[in-house]
């Protein structure tokens, strides 16, 4: 059981440059999200999926994309890359999008964007 | 608007003391108050959880205390081990369905524990 899997671990992009982000979960989870985690700042939402073909914006939205074609992949998708979007990227899961459930994380991909 | 607030951003504790990281929250339909664990290099892991009905939750060394009148809720870590060492957050979120489940985080303490 891998749980998530999020890849690349590490990337570094040029400004301007677009990229997808993998996301991919073997638990049959409905909800999955990603963040970005800066220093000092937390983990902010950026986007959300409750559910194969359901997506919808979290707090940071501007500049990515995703979808959600399968219940396994989560893709997020940075169409030109900034300098403001260096950052660790975390992708969740969890079996639903109720406060019962514990959210399952990634090991992050880190990306630096120059 | 930040609406979960957490301190302190960082903590030194000694080995065997007690380690108390704070959270306030201002939303009062928050019904779920879970800290997680982060290791560096690694993604966040549940810690422990606690919802507004009780005032006071154990796991082993860990324990959260929720007082729902202040809208504060807290981690008390006993014995601590050079092992806890990590990054916590705590988190609320209000209710079922769509966007209600979406964690809120606070901006994180970074615990080291002397040994």
């Amino acid at each position: 059981n891998a749980g998530v899997t999020q890849t690349p671990k590490f990337q570094v992009l040029k400004t301007g440059q677009s990229m997808t982000l993998q996301c991919a979960q073997d638990m049959n989870h409905e909800y999955m999200s990603w963040y970005r985690q800066d220093p000092g700042m937390g983990l902010r939402l950026i986007h959300y999926s409750v559910g194969a073909g359901i997506t919808d914006q979290g707090e940071v939205p501007n500049g990515y994309n995703v979808s959600r074609s399968t219940t396994e992949d989560f893709p997020l998708r940075l169409l030109s890359a900034a300098p403001s979007q260096t950052s660790v990227y975390f992708c969740a899961s969890s079996y639903g999008a109720n406060s019962n459930q514990p959210q399952h994380f990634g090991d992050g991909t880190r990306l630096s964007i120059l | 608007q930040q609406q979960v607030k957490q301190s302190p951003q960082s903590l030194i504790v000694q080995k065997g003391g007690i380690s108390i990281i704070n959270c306030a929250y201002e939303n009062t339909a928050f019904d779920y108050f879970p800290w997680y664990q982060q290791f560096p290099g690694k993604g966040p892991a549940l810690l422990i959880a606690i919802r507004p009905d009780v005032s006071e939750k154990k796991e082993g060394r860990f324990t959260i205390s929720f007082n729902k009148s202040a809208k504060q809720f807290s981690l008390h870590i006993m014995d601590s081990q050079p092992g806890d060492s990590a990054t916590y957050f705590c988190a609320a979120s209000r209710g079922y369905g769509g966007s209600q489940g979406n964690l809120i985080f606070g901006k994180g303490t970074k615990l080291s524990v002397k040994p």
